[in-house]
């Protein structure tokens, strides 16, 4: 079945370390997006990739980074400058043929211990 | 600028009950709107879609919504709530080449047996 991945579910992480969030589609679409949710904030764009080795940050992108080697391949690394970045992380992907829908994977949790 | 409102937070109805959950969006160009679902500790699962044509658009598990250009509205709409129904709603507005989606902050819903 094809669909999007994100490991691992639950993340704990000590203040000051780097950690990456993996997200994989078997999908075949082009565009990737990050997203942060936070309680009654919805969803905040981190960063996006319309193709690869090219990629775009979005609204709150301070504090994370991301690469696009491989069109599948998504990852997201949440850095020791991120002051607050115990959220929940939402990865998505997009056809090109389906106008604007996006696909979502389950999500990461992170927590800062 | 674009933006999208879900006025209620959080809304309680019985099992069995119509269900009406309010969306307001403010776009320059002719949107594309969506309404996704999530369950707790989940990724989002999308409902519906509006791009062009027929107004009143239908969903799976039962659910509709109606555009209304004039009020800038997209709301959704069941004629009756099951428990499993309830859920995270989150309406989204997007359109233009990049394909990104501003989302609403969410309304919660409860179903009382």
């Amino acid at each position: 079945d094809g669909g999007i991945t994100q490991s691992p579910k639950y993340l704990f992480r000590k203040e000051g370390q780097n950690v990456t969030l993996s997200c994989e589609q078997n999908l075949n679409h082009d565009a990737m997006y990050w997203y942060r949710q936070d309680p009654g904030q919805g969803l905040r764009l981190i960063y996006y990739s319309q193709i690869v080795n090219d990629f775009q940050k979005g609204d709150i992108a301070e504090g994370y980074s991301v690469s696009r080697e491989k069109k599948e391949s998504f990852p997201l690394t949440v850095t020791s400058a991120q002051k607050n970045p115990t959220a929940f992380y939402l990865c998505a992907s997009r056809s090109r043929d389906r106008d604007n829908e996006q696909f979502f994977g389950p999500g990461t949790r992170l927590t800062v211990l | 600028a674009q933006s999208v409102t879900q006025p209620d937070i959080h809304i309680t109805v019985s099992e069995g009950a119509s269900l009406e959950l309010r969306c307001n969006y403010s776009y320059g160009a002719t949107p594309y709107l969506f309404w996704y679902v999530q369950s707790p500790g989940q990724g989002l699962q999308l409902l519906l879609k509006y791009f062009s044509g027929d107004t009143l658009v239908q969903g799976i598990k039962g659910f509709e919504a109606e555009f209304k250009r004039s009020q800038s509205s997209f709301n959704l709409r069941k004629p009756s709530v099951h428990w499993s129904d309830a859920a995270e709603y989150f309406c989204a507005v997007g359109g233009g080449s990049q394909g990104n989606l501003i989302f609403g902050k969410g309304t919660k819903l409860s179903v009382k047996p």
